[in-house]
């Protein structure tokens, strides 16, 4: 079957911190791999995304690396600020259907 | 060109009473999809339409909760005898169906509370 596992949360940086959220992934066939965001009081909004293995998404600074051997999206980003503060979801789509499975989500908090 | 959007924004109903909740996908997009936030939690999945029908209707939770969409267009989502657990944002998200490449588009969201 298909299913997204990603790190629990809440996850609390200090600004210029490097950030990791580890999102892993189980899937038939080939995924496109996603990675959204919802800001407080906000609606859910891509951040990245990746459709083969090997390729790389990125935005706003954020990188994610499309793993097939590991069956990894992680989502990582050199220098986080206050604004990124939100929470992340990592998703997929496999390459047959219209379905979407997302992970829970981890919240993350960075102080000044 | 115009996104996902959600109406009402926010409903308060009282328990028992039965409520509807609108979403104007994309137009184009013929796969809309319904998932249910509740607070501090994540995304769960509620149910999806390919065109004007639904293949998956798994994550409905109780017979209480159906959905329609006509059109290819606007969905309703219908609670009926709500509960308080009820209470959640109820989010609704639209893609073109063809290309797995293709990710959903989200509206904002309606905020249902069950009193």
């Amino acid at each position: 079957g298909n299913s997204v596992t990603q790190m629990e949360g809440p996850v609390t940086l200090s600004e210029e911190a490097f950030l990791t959220i580890n999102c892993t992934y189980t899937a038939t066939g080939y995924p496109s791999l996603f990675w959204y965001v919802q800001y407080p009081g906000e609606g859910l909004q891509l951040l990245l995304k990746a459709t083969k293995a090997d390729d790389k998404g990125s935005n706003k600074g954020f990188e994610a690396t499309y793993r097939k051997e590991t069956t990894s999206f992680h989502l990582e980003k050199g220098s986080v600020q206050v604004s990124d503060s939100a929470v992340y979801f990592c998703a997929l789509r496999p390459n047959t259907g219209n379905q979407f499975y997302f992970g829970t989500g981890t919240s993350l908090t960075v102080i000044p | 060109g115009a996104g996902v959007s959600q109406s009402p924004s926010n409903k308060v109903t009282e328990k028992g009473k039965d409520v509807e909740l609108r979403c104007d996908p994309i137009s184009g997009h013929t796969a809309l999809y319904w998932y249910r936030q509740r607070l501090g939690q994540g995304l769960e999945f509620l149910i999806y339409f390919q065109g004007n029908s639904a293949p998956d209707k798994s994550g409905l939770p109780s017979d209480r909760f159906s959905a329609e969409r006509t059109g290819e267009s606007v969905s309703t989502l219908t609670i009926q005898r709500t509960q308080q657990e009820d209470s959640a944002v109820y989010l609704c998200a639209s893609s073109l169906a063809w290309g797995p490449s293709n990710e959903q588009f989200f509206g904002p969201g309606t905020r249902l509370t069950v009193l």
